[in-house]
């Protein structure tokens, strides 16, 4: 059964602080795998995924198959980083399995 | 830019009763999804809709819940007798990719309160 475990419920940062928020996931296959992030009062909305391998608003994610996992960084947060990050697998048309989220709060 | 939207975006419906909640996803896309997120729980997968069948669906779509595209347009999701563990917001999806994963497209959700 697919399974993706963000560890962190909450995640409080200052300003120009690292971050990263954990994903780990058990699929079977060769999963995409994508971090969804939603704003206050927004809907849902891609933030990256890993085929693409390009940095979105400062955040990156590597694709780690070994440890199946696929954690979101970024070097120095900022105040509009605040938001719900979702951490989601999918292969083909199948649909996305979504972690249970991660708030990250960014404190000036 | 094209979007998903939903309506209603706030339901009040007594335990019981059917409630349609709908959908229009991003025109030129194939592929439909019902999610739904319980207040402070993960956002659940439901159903997906692609050439007018259900192509997967979930254990929490049971009898109760069914999907339909009426007109081409519109993508509907029917709890034919809500029950009070049925509130939840529920999010429409759309994805246009033809072979691959793609990225779904997410409409602002639909909270549905039973009582």
């Amino acid at each position: 059964a697919q399974r993706v475990t963000q560890p962190e419920k909450l995640l409080s940062v200052f300003k120009g602080a690292p971050v990263e928020l954990k994903c780990n996931y058990s699929y079977s296959g060769s999963p995409e795998l994508f971090w969804y992030v939603q704003y206050s009062r927004q809907r849902l909305q891609l933030l990256l995924r890993h085929i693409s391998r390009e940095s979105i608003k400062g955040f990156t994610a590597d694709l780690n198959k070994g440890e199946t996992s696929f954690h979101l960084k970024k070097p120095f947060a900022q105040e509009e980083d605040s938001a719900m990050y979702y951490c989601a697998p999918g292969t083909g048309r199948r649909a996305l399995t979504f972690g249970s989220g991660t708030r990250l709060q960014v404190q000036p | 830019e094209p979007e998903v939207t939903q309506t209603p975006s706030h339901q009040v419906t007594q335990m019981g009763q059917e409630v349609i909640l709908r959908c229009v996803p991003i025109s030129n896309h194939l592929y439909f999804y019902w999610y739904r997120q319980i207040l402070g729980q993960k956002v659940e997968f439901l159903v997906s809709f692609y050439n007018n069948e259900i192509s997967e669906k979930s254990e929490i779509f049971d009898d109760q819940f069914s999907v339909e595209r009426p007109d081409g347009s519109n993508f509907t999701l029917k709890i034919r007798s809500t029950k009070l563990e049925d509130s939840a917001m529920y999010f429409c999806a759309s994805k246009g990719d033809g072979g691959g994963t793609g990225e779904l497209f997410f409409g602002e959700g639909s909270r549905l309160t039973v009582l």
